[in-house]
Formats: C-alpha cells, sequence, structure tokens
C-alpha cells in the first residue's frame, strides 16, 4: 500500500478482554516493528519482524502479549486479559531491509481497557 | 543501554521566530540518530537524520540538526517557524539492532 494502515484506529475493552490489533506494512518492506506510547511518552520498542521471523521480543511488557506476521506482509498484536495498564497508543512501523533506515509509521491504534 | 532525554517537555516560540530543540543521547558506540515529527491524529513523519559524514544534516520542512559527539547532542534547530509546525517532536537513536529508542518528547505551541 501507499503507507502503513493500522486497524482499528481506536479501541474501547473491558479489563480481561483479548484484543487483537492488525497493521497492513508499505507492501516491499521486509521489515516491521511494533511499539508502545504512553500518554505523554515517547515510542517504546516491543518487537519486530523481519519477513515472518521474529527476531526479538525483549520489549513486550509480558507473556500477555504476543505478535505474528505469518506470511511476511501484514501482522497482528494480540493482548490476552488485558490490564488498565495497557491502556496506550499502539504503534507500527515497517523499513526496508537494512539496519537504522528509516521507518515509517502508521497512524496507530488507540487502546482503552476499562 | 542507550537513552535520549529531551529536556525541555513543551516549548512556546512566536511565528517567525526561530526554534530549537533539544536532544542528548547516551550511547556506546557511533548512533544513527532521527528526529520524527507528530501531528494530531498522525503518525511519526521523519524530519531527517545522521548516519555518519558531514555533522549539520538538512532535513524536510526547512529543518536542520547538527550532530556533537563531544556533546552527545543532536539539535534540532528551523530558523522561521510556521504555525503548521505546532506538533510534537521525538528524538531517536537508532542501533545496530534495529530498535529505535525514543525522547519522550517536546510539545511546540506556535502563537501568532
Amino acid at each position: 500500500g501507499a503507507g502503513v494502515s493500522q486497524s482499528p484506529r481506536y479501541k474501547v475493552t473491558k479489563r480481561g478482554q483479548d484484543v487483537t490489533l492488525r497493521c497492513d506494512p508499505i507492501s516491499s518492506h521486509a521489515t516491521l516493528y511494533w511499539y508502545q506510547q504512553a500518554l505523554g511518552q515517547g515510542p517504546e520498542f516491543l518487537t519486530y519482524f523481519n519477513y515472518e521471523a521474529q527476531p526479538d521480543k525483549s520489549g513486550l511488557p509480558s507473556d500477555r502479549f504476543s505478535a505474528e506476521r505469518p506470511e511476511g506482509s501484514i501482522s497482528t498484536l494480540t493482548i490476552q486479559r488485558t490490564e488498565q495498564r495497557d491502556s496506550a497508543m499502539y504503534r507500527c512501523a515497517s523499513s526496508s531491509s537494512g539496519r537504522a533506515n528509516e521507518q515509517f509509521f502508521g497512524p496507530g491504534t488507540r487502546l482503552t481497557v476499562l | 543501554a542507550q537513552s535520549v532525554t529531551q529536556p525541555d517537555i513543551h516549548i512556546t516560540v512566536s511565528e517567525g521566530a526561530s526554534l530549537e530543540l533539544r536532544c542528548n543521547y547516551s550511547y556506546g558506540a557511533t548512533p544513527y540518530l532521527f528526529w520524527y515529527v507528530q501531528s494530531p491524529g498522525q503518525g511519526l513523519q521523519l524530519l531527517l537524520k545522521y548516519f555518519s559524514g558531514d555533522t549539520l544534516v538538512q532535513g524536510i520542512k526547512g529543518f536542520e540538526a547538527e550532530f556533537k559527539r563531544s556533546q552527545s547532542s543532536f539539535n534540532l534547530r528551523k530558523p522561521s517557524v510556521h504555525w503548521s509546525d505546532a506538533a510534537e517532536y521525538f528524538c531517536a537513536v537508532g542501533r545496530d539492532d534495529y530498535k529505535l529508542s525514543f525522547g519522550a518528547g517536546t510539545t511546540v505551541t506556535v502563537r501568532a
């Protein structure tokens, strides 16, 4: 696609529910990233993919968080048993291969856990 | 571990005045440095980046930044701000392992 898209743009859920966020990267981009951005803070790295491989999950806050990119294109981030502290903006970015290439960010999904 | 510090949470500047946003980083190796801008409802947009070479880099929208190794700084400047420059600005450090580490951001308000 022309840019990185994310859906839904807003998600409100109740504590304890599972949520799945979707990211559709720029079609030619091999690398995809997930970041979590709390209010008043910069984005914090969660995980990334090179095609379908997931070399680094070190930023995932707990085992309730998981991400997939099964065909090396669209990715999903799933949060199980959501907690209020999971409320944040979740941002997806993609880049072409190569270290420190520009990451193109999507508009984000604003998650609110009540 | 590396960190990025943006000392100014909020800056107010008059339209037409100059702007400087500060960024300091701590990182053991030569960093890759970025400035991103975030407008309301929009994704982060890259303004400029520094990898190596000339320490003064030019970006989009009339912005520039200077890398100073001795001060571990990468400050962003614009000679004359426009009302459309009101946004949140993030400095980031890139590492060999692809991650970006962001500062907490500086919100810029432009007054008429």
